[in-house]
């Protein structure tokens, strides 16, 4: 079945260092992929998405590049601010069935600091 | 656009109690989704709606668990005779149309502490 893998974290930071959050996928055929964000107390929040191969997301300063053949789609960010602290999820759809449901991966706790 | 509600947002009851829980979709919105979230995992599909129609059901739903969507418009999920390890976050989402690149709305969750 299709399934995410994330890095563990927590993942610490400096304010204005670069962050790289891995993620890699398992699917058959050619899901579009998702990273959400869920802030401290609240709801998960799309962040960026990919739908097809070498698809690049962008959003806030956040990239990812949907990579076919490493199966990888990356979060990167250039510089963190201590406001981007949250908890960061990757994730696929899957278009079998009828639903578009998506499978999550297991969430990177990014904590920044001063 | 005032996105995905859940009602309640915490509920705390005794193990063999019912509890139902309410989604209200963003208004344009004809796909409807829940999720569970236990702590320190990501959230795992249940059920899916389109309109009214309830199209697609996880093995994680057991006979205790049901849901329903009257009219196409608010969602409700009910768990029965609830067990400690139902203890969760229970997530709502919508989406305005299918296809894999169609984005999925969470609402802030319903937290579920069974004792």
């Amino acid at each position: 079945g299709n399934s995410v893998t994330q890095m563990e974290g927590p993942v610490t930071l400096s304010e204005e260092a670069f962050l790289t959050i891995n993620c890699t996928y398992t699917a058959t055929g050619y899901p579009s992929l998702f990273w959400y964000v869920q802030y401290p107390g609240e709801g998960l929040q799309l962040l960026l998405k990919a739908t097809k191969a070498d698809d690049k997301g962008s959003n806030k300063g956040f990239e990812a590049t949907y990579r076919k053949e490493t199966t990888s789609f990356h979060l990167e960010k250039g510089s963190v601010q201590v406001s981007d602290s949250a908890v960061y999820f990757c994730a696929l759809s899957d278009l079998r069935g009828t639903a578009s449901k998506l499978t999550f991966g297991t969430g990177t706790r990014l904590q920044v600091t001063l | 656009d005032t996105g995905v509600s859940q009602d309640p947002r915490h509920k705390i009851t005794k193990r063999g109690q019912n509890v139902t829980f309410r989604c209200d979709p963003i208004s344009e919105h004809n796909r409807l989704y829940w999720y569970r979230q236990t702590l320190g995992q990501g959230p795992e599909f249940l059920t899916y709606f389109q309109n009214e129609a309830q199209l697609e059901k996880s093995r994680l739903l057991s006979d205790r668990f049901s849901a329903e969507r009257p009219k196409g418009s608010f969602s409700t999920l009910e768990i029965q005779r609830t067990e400690q390890g139902d203890s969760a976050m229970y997530l709502c989402a919508s989406s305005p149309r299918g296809g894999s690149g169609e984005t999925q709305y969470f609402g802030p969750g319903t937290r579920l502490l069974v004792l």
